[in-house]
């Protein structure tokens, strides 16, 4: 069971706005960034944002994420049909001295 | 443009030692604002941390609880790596292995099997 929590599945159809959200506590979200990832179908996570909001340079600007408090949030909008993937948010934790990981979100592009 | 390349068997008998190393380029394993992590994806466990070391004026490593005891992340300064060894291996360890920054790229994934 993963200590940070997300929706196990979300869709959308083409050109819509999907969120996902990310909650934590106050060792790891509350208290450190988060970075999101995103895993194609048989492929490596990617970094998608780091430090809450950031996107990595070839990243579009479509993706976007946000915290408040113990929680987080991606964001994808213009949603296109090479955007269905597995999404996790990632955070450290202050009392586990280690990274932490979200289930996992399964996007649908319908 | 930092890339991550990892080598190492994809296949360890029982109570046998996983080994996996990570080749840095575009970046130094001694960098002083980097921390070099190994990390597991099973479907039973999904992505799991298993540790990091890090060169801030002196070397450091933290590891997950959960494999503690029997974890080893040591880097290479002479090859610009870092390696992963898991000891006393059992069939729960089978997963995909990956390297990264994690404020950064990933290395390419390496599915380890333990299995006789």
């Amino acid at each position: 069971q993963s200590v940070l929590t997300q929706p196990p599945s979300a869709s959308g159809t083409p050109g819509q706005r999907v969120t996902i959200s990310c909650s934590g506590s106050t060792s790891n979200i509350g208290r450190n960034t988060v970075n999101w990832l995103q895993q194609l179908p048989g492929t490596a996570p990617k970094l998608l944002i780091y430090s809450n909001n950031q996107r990595p340079s070839g990243v579009p600007d479509r993706f976007s994420g946000s915290k408040s408090g113990t929680s987080a949030s991606l964001a994808i909008s213009g949603l296109q049909s090479e955007d269905e993937a597995d999404y996790y948010c990632a955070a450290w934790d202050d009392i586990l001295i280690g990274w932490l990981f979200g289930g996992g979100t399964k996007l649908t592009v319908l | 443009q930092v890339q991550l390349q990892q080598s190492g068997p994809g296949l360890v008998k029982p109570s046998q030692t996983l080994s996996l190393t990570c080749a840095i380029s575009g970046d130094s394993v001694s960098s002083k604002s980097a921390s070099w992590n190994w990390i597991r994806q099973s479907p039973s466990r999904g992505l799991e941390w298993l540790g990091r070391t890090y060169y801030r004026s002196k070397w450091h490593n933290d590891y997950a609880v959960s494999v503690k005891s029997r974890i080893s992340i040591k880097p290479d300064t002479s090859k610009n790596q870092f390696s992963l060894q898991l000891n006393s291996v059992t069939p729960e360890d089978t997963a995909v292995y990956y390297c990264t920054n994690l404020d950064g790229p990933w290395g390419q994934g390496t599915l380890v099997t333990v299995s006789s």
